[in-house]
């Protein structure tokens, strides 16, 4: 069984301040994802990585950076929190190989509430 | 781009009832379609994949086809029941495994 985990699973912050949330994942997968979850938008991918070192933006990552330290970590960073960026956060990995290559697997998610 | 669009925000049934929610996509690749479906305070998980190949999916009583011509995918189930109240993502897939998702649609089923 896929196994991703998020730390913390919510977290209030103060504008301008500087957030880091976690993921972990025992898959042994090669990518890894973060999400943001609005209501009324499904999820929007903000950054992937596909190897351990780099990472790629997605569809907005604006105000966001990440960071791939090893293959099972992917952080996601807010260096300076803004009230937009209140939302519920997911993290995910996939395979890159193999019968389920293009499935993704979710963390439980991260609430975010910037005050 | 690629690009997924879900017009059902709610859909309320009773149980026994038959469920269809419709998606439209936009791709320039052979489509890989998928339907995720989230429960209240978890993660979104994988509920059916249907792609160029075989055309159709079926999982769990849910059935995902989808119309090439259209550019269209359904998610279906015959009867549903209270435990499948929960929200249902159309998903398109991407280069690098990378998901486009709808907006979803929040289900729920009345005793």
């Amino acid at each position: 069984e896929a196994a991703v985990t998020q730390s913390p699973r919510s977290k209030v912050a103060v504008t301008g301040g500087k957030v880091t949330l976690s993921c972990h994942q025992t898959n042994n997968h090669d990518y890894m994802y973060w999400y943001r979850q609005d209501t009324g938008h499904g999820l929007r991918l903000i950054h992937y990585s596909y190897v351990a070192d780099s990472t790629e933006k997605g569809d907005i990552p604006d105000g966001y950076k990440a960071s791939r330290p090893s293959q099972e970590n992917f952080s996601l960073i807010l260096e300076l929190a803004s009230l937009s960026q209140t939302a519920v956060y997911f993290c995910a990995s996939s395979p890159d190989w193999g019968a389920n290559q293009d499935t993704q697997y979710f963390g439980p998610g991260t609430r975010l509430l910037v005050l | 781009g690629d690009s997924v669009t879900q017009m059902q925000g709610q859909v309320t049934l009773s149980e026994d009832d038959f469920l269809f929610i419709n998606c439209t996509y936009s791709t320039t690749w052979y489509p890989t379609l998928f339907w995720y479906v989230q429960y209240p305070g978890e993660g979104p998980q994988l509920l059916l994949k249907v792609t160029t190949a075989n055309n159709k999916g079926i999982s769990r009583g849910f059935e995902a086809t989808y119309d090439k011509g259209t550019t269209s995918f359904h998610l279906q189930k015959a009867s549903v029941q209270e435990s499948d109240s929960a929200v249902y993502y159309c998903v398109l897939g991407s280069n690098y495994n990378v998901l486009y998702f709808g907006s979803g649609t929040k289900l729920t089923v009345e005793p």
